[in-house]
């Protein structure tokens, strides 16, 4: 167990609707990540929040979003869900914002949720 | 197991020997860089981590090298064993960067045979 939990671990739905997935970080860290992992593309940073606010943006779509909430969980909202949306989504959580020490610089994932859209 | 990609390098090797796995970066404002193991049906999970003003660090069973020049990483993985089966990735990250977000090579495919 890594410490940090990801919610649901499987979601089957059809095209057209909207999803919530949801993570619990690892006790004391403030940062919380967004990975998307298709077959085709590995892993896909999305967003980062720390305490509450949103740090970095990647290769997100418009029709997802995320929030991080006064308790630090975190979930991400997809929605107009197309075939393509289908991947496994992983949050990962670190101490800090940035950092240069190496403790500060690694991520620890959560088992992620499979996403399959019909 | 699910697999992860169908398109992975795949690296096979006899349980006992040891592996070699590679990675190529492609941006030099890169200064700190980190192998993940991932497991079928499980999140990516840390292996080892080396900075930029390192060329080697050795872990348990593992050493990571680092050629700055030609932006090449590799893990070396001694007397591999069956459980060393995964899927590998490097992932890098920006000097200066205000965000500690890791960007994830393609992986590799670590087959083990017994």
């Amino acid at each position: 167990d890594s410490g940090v939990t990801q919610t649901p671990k499987h979601l089957i739905t059809a095209t057209g609707q909207r999803v919530t997935l949801r993570c619990s970080p690892r006790s004391g860290d403030l940062s919380v990540y967004w990975y998307q992992q298709s077959l085709d593309q590995g892993l896909q940073f999305l967003i980062q929040y720390y305490n509450g606010e949103e740090r970095a943006k990647g290769n997100i779509l418009e029709r997802f979003s995320a929030q991080q909430f006064p308790d630090l969980h975190s979930e991400l909202n997809l929605s107009s869900l197309e075939l393509g949306d289908s991947a496994l989504y992983f949050c990962a959580s670190s101490p800090a914002r940035a950092g240069s020490s190496s403790g500060a610089n690694v991520l620890t994932f959560g088992a992620g949720s499979r996403l399959t859209v019909l | 197991g699910e697999s992860v990609g169908l398109h992975l390098p795949t690296l096979s090797v006899q349980e006992g020997d040891n592996s070699i796995i590679n990675c190529a970066y492609s941006n030099s404002a890169s200064d700190y860089f980190i192998w993940y193991k991932q497991e079928s049906g499980k999140g990516p999970q840390f292996i080892i981590d080396i900075r930029s003003n390192m060329d080697k660090r050795q872990g348990q069973r593992v050493t990571v090298l680092l050629n700055k020049t030609v932006k090449h990483l590799s893990l070396q993985i001694a007397a591999t064993q069956p459980g060393d089966s995964a899927v590998y990735f490097c992932a890098e990250k920006s000097v200066g960067s205000a965000t500690n977000k890791l960007i994830f090579g393609t992986g590799t495919l670590l087959a083990v045979q017994p």
